[in-house]
């Protein structure tokens, strides 16, 4: 079935950009979505990208994607320690799923 | 209007107890999603209602059940749970399901059954 993985955890210094990685598996999305989970807190959807798009830019956010290898990547410039969360990559194709999330720690 | 609201915001209940959990949204949005979310995990899907009818069922268990009284309340009854369903439990919306429009969450109920 259909897979999205991401790497579990980054770290980064306050200031510094921040990239976070996502391979998917279905050749058929139509749209991929970055979220930022908060602690205690639900799903906010920070950006997303059509896939016959190669980036996306909104504001500090950079998207890009490689259809071919089937690699998303979310840049965040001038990471502030506001932007510690967890970030789950979400592929559309029928239903949302969901890589694991990867924590960004941002160290002052 | 562009949130979804969820009621409670925590619940604790005993394995005897039914509850149910609220979901709301007045985007106008035709699909309704319930989703399960235990610690550092992905939210895992459960239910899909589109225009108030249920569309998909993820093998759920009949301890929870799923109701969209119109196109802007969703709700989820439980009864008789089990303390390994202690989750988060998140609602969501999108105008329409099957693979279009981007889905708004919730900021989900803290359950935990004791």
């Amino acid at each position: 079935g259909e897979d999205v993985e991401q790497s579990l955890f980054l770290s980064v210094r306050e200031g510094d950009s921040s990239v976070i990685n996502c391979t998917y598996t279905d050749s058929s999305s139509t749209y991929l979505y970055w979220y930022k989970q908060e602690p205690g807190a639900g799903l906010q959807l920070l950006t997303y990208i059509f896939s016959n798009m190669d980036m996306k830019q909104d504001q500090r956010l950079t998207v890009l994607l490689n259809k071919k290898d089937k690699h998303l990547s979310l840049r965040i410039a001038d990471t502030q320690t506001g932007d510690s969360a967890i970030y789950f990559c979400a592929d559309i194709g029928g239903k949302l799923i969901f890589g694991q999330g990867t924590t960004l720690q941002v160290k002052p | 209007d562009t949130e979804v609201t969820q009621t409670p915001k925590h619940l604790v209940m005993g394995m005897t107890n039914k509850k149910s959990l609220k979901c709301e949204q007045h985007m106008g949005h035709r699909a309704m999603y319930w989703y399960k979310q235990k610690a550092k995990k992905p939210p895992e899907l459960m239910f899909v209602y589109s225009y108030e009818k249920l569309s998909i069922n993820e093998s759920v268990p009949s301890r929870f059940s799923p109701e969209c009284p119109n196109s802007s309340l969703l709700n989820l009854h439980l009864h008789a749970l089990q303390p390994e369903d202690s989750a988060l439990y998140l609602c969501a919306s999108s105008q329409a399901s099957g693979g279009r429009g981007e889905q708004f969450f919730g900021p989900g109920t803290r359950l935990t059954v004791l």
